[in-house]
């Protein structure tokens, strides 16, 4: 099984900040890597998923403040901006076997 | 509107067993990939398992902590998922939540409300 491990556990970040969570697999997933968003006491959700073309598809009505990035085993997401609303906790999963998810960012702002 | 919606939780002792259902409407049910994915108390994300979508819907992954003991069915004529849990620990307490997959993937788009499954004597 691919193992997702996801940095760093928790966050403390500012309105206005630059918020970098990295995931790394085990192996090689070619871009099948997912970001989702999810609230206390709520069902994730789906921010973004890259794809075999290369492409990071942020799904429609996702702020364009969120991307994704990375290729081999190292994927990112970045919030370029951080706003209130963005606390929560941040998951990423890889799609490319059967999927396995990263353990979680905590993003709490200042 | 896509909807997913569960039921069929609730307290089960060590060793019993649960089933539970995800009633799916609002899209074409055989065109996706459907999932388990549960939640423990305080907890990540852990994927269950999941069914393929039209044609190689006798797809079936599972976990390996739940291999052999868990088994996902779907019947397209009821739009319905289904979890059967057999054999069940306290490790297995969690929220389950029954989602989609965009098409024929595992990237899931759409996710139920859940639903909380005990095992506790």
């Amino acid at each position: 099984d691919i193992q997702m491990t996801q940095s760093p556990s928790s966050l403390s970040a500012s309105v206005g900040d630059r918020v970098t969570i990295t995931c790394r697999a085990s192996q090689g997933i070619y871009n099948a890597v997912v970001w989702y968003q999810q609230k206390p006491g709520k069902a994730p959700n789906l921010l973004l998923h890259g794809a075999l073309s290369g492409a990071f598809n942020l799904e429609s009505g996702v702020p364009s403040r969120f991307s994704g990035s990375g290729s081999g085993t190292d994927y990112t997401l970045t919030i370029s901006s951080l706003q209130p609303e963005d606390y929560g906790t941040y998951y990423c999963q890889h799609y490319y076997s059967a999927p396995g998810f990263g353990q979680g960012t905590k993003v709490e702002i200042k | 509107e896509v909807q997913l919606v569960e039921s069929g939780g609730g307290l089960v002792q060590p060793g019993g067993s649960l089933r539970l259902s995800c009633a799916a409407s609002g899209f074409i049910f055989s065109d996706h990939f459907m999932g388990w994915v549960r939640q423990a108390p305080g907890k990540g994300l852990e994927w269950v398992g999941h069914s393929g979508n039209k044609g190689i819907s006798y797809i079936k992954e599972y976990v390996a902590s739940v291999r052999g003991r868990f088994t996902i069915s779907r019947d397209h004529s009821e739009n319905s998922l289904y979890l059967q849990m057999n054999s069940l620990k306290s490790e297995d307490t969690a929220v389950y939540y029954c989602t989609r997959g965009l098409g024929g993937t595992s990237v899931y788009d759409s996710w139920g409300q859940g639903t909380l499954v005990t095992v506790s004597s």
